[in-house]
């Protein structure tokens, strides 16, 4: 299994451009999440989803949207991108149900607004 | 609004050494996550505590956790270098979100 995936790993944008970032997993999750973090700040969830075709607002949504068409991917996009939004980026994905509602990580992408 | 606090934020401390790593919340939550970050790396998932009272150890490493406290610390026994990293607490919140603490960067050094 190769558990969570993001694509790309590293992006440079200029101010004002759009980008999707694509995280995929494996693992059957119903839920999906994107994360940023910023030096200091720890991770703060941007949005998540609680199955296909529903998305829901977390602590820092302003400048994103996303789309969850398909259970194993989730998508994460910048319509218009900000130096604000330089950070890295990460999803996480978990299983319903249970007791541990464990998340687990992909690698991170890097991004960087100039 | 929940929030979860780790002090110290910052920590260098030598080999052989012992310490421990606080992650206080706000808000009432029984499930308690630790997590290890290396540089430029993911997360790595350390320990998940689940009930008040709950101890879990890997190694040099041990986590505790007191929800009526909303206190939970990870203690680090006889420091090595390998265990240089940050480490972070994330407390759930309702049956899906996970509030990040800041993160405390630990330096070993020999």
């Amino acid at each position: 299994n190769a558990g969570v995936t993001q694509t790309p790993k590293f992006r440079v944008l200029k101010t004002g451009q759009s980008m999707t970032l694509l995280c995929a997993q494996d693992m059957n999750h119903e839920y999906m999440y994107w994360y940023r973090q910023d030096p200091g700040m720890g991770l703060r969830l941007i949005h998540y989803s609680v199955g296909e075709g529903t998305t829901a607002k977390g602590e820092v949504p302003d400048g994103y949207n996303v789309s969850r068409l398909k259970k194993q991917n989730f998508l994460l996009g910048l319509e218009s991108a900000a130096p604000s939004q330089t950070s890295v980026y990460f999803c996480a994905s978990s299983y319903r149900g249970g007791l541990i509602y464990e998340q687990y990580f992909g690698p991170g992408t890097r991004l960087t607004v100039t | 609004e929940l929030k979860v606090e780790q002090n110290p934020l910052f920590l260098s401390m030598q080999e052989g050494k012992n310490y421990t790593i606080y992650c206080n919340y706000s808000t009432t939550s029984d499930r308690l996550y630790w997590y290890r970050q290396d540089p430029g790396k993911s997360l790595e998932s350390l320990f998940v505590l689940l009930s008040n009272g709950a101890v879990k150890q890997e190694g040099r490493l041990m986590a505790s956790l007191d929800t009526k406290a909303r206190l939970s610390t990870l203690h680090i026994t006889a420091a090595v270098h390998d265990l240089s990293a940050t480490y972070f607490c994330a407390v759930l919140q309702g049956a899906q979100k996970l509030v990040f603490g800041q993160g405390t960067r630990l330096t070993i050094n020999p």
